[in-house]
């Protein structure tokens, strides 16, 4: 079966400290994986995504994030967070121009 | 920058009644989408639609949802009789090359 899991539903840091959001999929193949950001009564902004190739990938607002394949994960990082960071943020996965499929998400708070 | 457009951004209707959300993707996509997201829930898929027909739809999307491209660049989904648990925020999204762009949403409220 497809899916997607993000452990954490809650994480809280401390502005300037370091961030790992986790993420760990279930697919027959090597999917597409995408990280979106979702702040409160918006829609989502794509962060980064992985098709193929390196496996480490640059996104957005200073955003990394690593496919490892033989952990079935996509873990999403930041050096150091800022308080506007603070949001919902979803793992999903996609076989090319299908349905993406989604985590529940993990919300993170940003402490001053 | 090119974004997908959706009205209206809050729909308030009455159960039973119908409802069409409007989304404009992006100009030279050829992949649409919608998804919903419940309060609180995870987003969920609803239908795809590529080359003017349905390319994938999910058990959510029965005989009440259909979607339309009536002219080119709007990409409508319709409810025909709307019921309390449709009541989420619905989200489009366009695609060319395999990743999806989303528009802002429609808050959609059924009492």
């Amino acid at each position: 079966a497809q899916s997607v899991t993000q452990p954490d539903i809650h994480i809280t840091v401390s502005e300037g400290a370091s961030l790992e959001l986790r993420c760990n999929y279930s697919y027959g193949a090597t999917p597409y994986l995408f990280w979106y950001v979702q702040s409160p009564g918006q829609g989502l902004q794509l962060l980064l995504k992985y098709f193929s190739g390196d496996t480490l990938v640059q996104g957005i607002k200073g955003f990394e994030a690593e496919f490892k394949r033989s952990q079935s994960s996509f873990n999403l990082r930041k050096p150091s967070v800022h308080w506007s960071d603070a949001a919902e943020y979803f793992c999903a996965l996609s076989g090319g121009y299908n349905k993406l499929i989604f985590g529940a998400g993990t919300r993170l708070a940003v402490h001053p | 920058e090119p974004e997908v457009t959706q009205t209206p951004s809050h729909q308030v209707t009455q159960m039973g009644q119908e409802v069409i959300l409007r989304c404009v993707p992006i100009s030279n996509h050829l992949y649409f989408y919608w998804y919903r997201q419940i309060l609180g829930q995870k987003v969920e898929f609803l239908v795809s639609f590529y080359n003017n027909e349905i390319s994938e739809k999910s058990e959510i999307f029965d005989d009440q949802f259909s979607v339309e491209r009536p002219d080119g660049s709007n990409f409508t989904l319709k409810i025909r009789s709307t019921k309390l648990e449709d009541s989420a925020m619905y989200f489009c999204a366009s695609s060319s090359t395999g990743e999806q762009f989303f528009g802002p949403g429609t808050r959609l409220t059924v009492l």
